[in-house]
């Protein structure tokens, strides 16, 4: 069963446009990561944030998780055409064993 | 340093046969998880080695097994295919520790069944 929801299912913005994601979770967490995919290929950890921060930023990115909402957001500012692929949010529910959230389809448009 | 590799990167096969895929962690990586993703889903945990064991398990059928070699590559087996068994197979690995951190992932293996 999936954990996390993220929404919207997809969004498509114009090329320097920022781009919001939300993800939405059930369960208490340690900690919540970001994976980006392109199309039909392996997943690339971009980010992880732990269940006693509240804001992380690396690069581009900025994530957000509201423990108390179980909620978390990733915003990516100055999109460009390269950021165009699926992102999902990830929460442990053992070692290692990751729970995926059905993701968001992001288009950046040129 | 080479990253998590797959193998085949596509295979078609038909009802009832059977199919292996193969996974080399990345170097100095002990523990190898794999996973299916379906079109349009998000990635779903099969089962997850460690020390050539399997140490955890989602809820997938016994027609999925796995191994674990010395050398920590992995293989994943899938009997009596069916159609809906078509998918994506994502490979991860990581150090083995208590909380799970970044898992890296190879390209995956495009299973197409007939």
């Amino acid at each position: 069963s999936q954990q996390g929801e993220e929404d919207p299912q997809a969004l498509s913005i114009q090329e320097g446009e920022n781009a919001t994601m939300n993800c939405s979770y059930k369960t208490s967490i340690n900690n919540l990561q970001w994976y980006r995919q392109n199309s039909g290929r392996g997943l690339v950890h971009l980010i992880l944030i732990r269940s006693n921060e509240r804001e992380k930023h690396s690069g581009r990115l900025r994530v957000t998780l509201d423990t108390s909402k179980k909620s978390s957001s990733l915003l990516i500012t100055a999109s460009r055409a390269a950021d165009t692929a699926s992102y999902f949010c990830a929460t442990e529910a053992g070692a290692q064993k990751l729970v995926f959230g059905q993701g968001t389809r992001l288009t950046i448009n040129p | 340093d080479a990253g998590v590799t797959q193998s085949p990167t596509h295979l078609i096969k038909t009802r009832g046969q059977q199919v292996t895929l193969r996974c080399s962690p990345k170097s100095g990586h002990d523990t190898v998880s794999w996973y299916q993703q379906a079109l349009g889903q998000g990635p779903q945990f099969i089962f997850q080695y460690y020390e050539e064991e399997e140490r955890q398990r989602g809820n997938f059928p016994d027609r999925f097994s796995g191994h674990q070699f010395p050398n920590y590559s992995s293989e994943l087996n899938v009997n009596a295919l069916l159609l809906g068994d078509s998918a994506l197979y994502l490979c991860a690995s990581s150090f083995d520790r208590a909380e799970a951190g970044e898992l890296f992932f190879g390209e995956g293996s495009r299973l197409t069944v007939l």
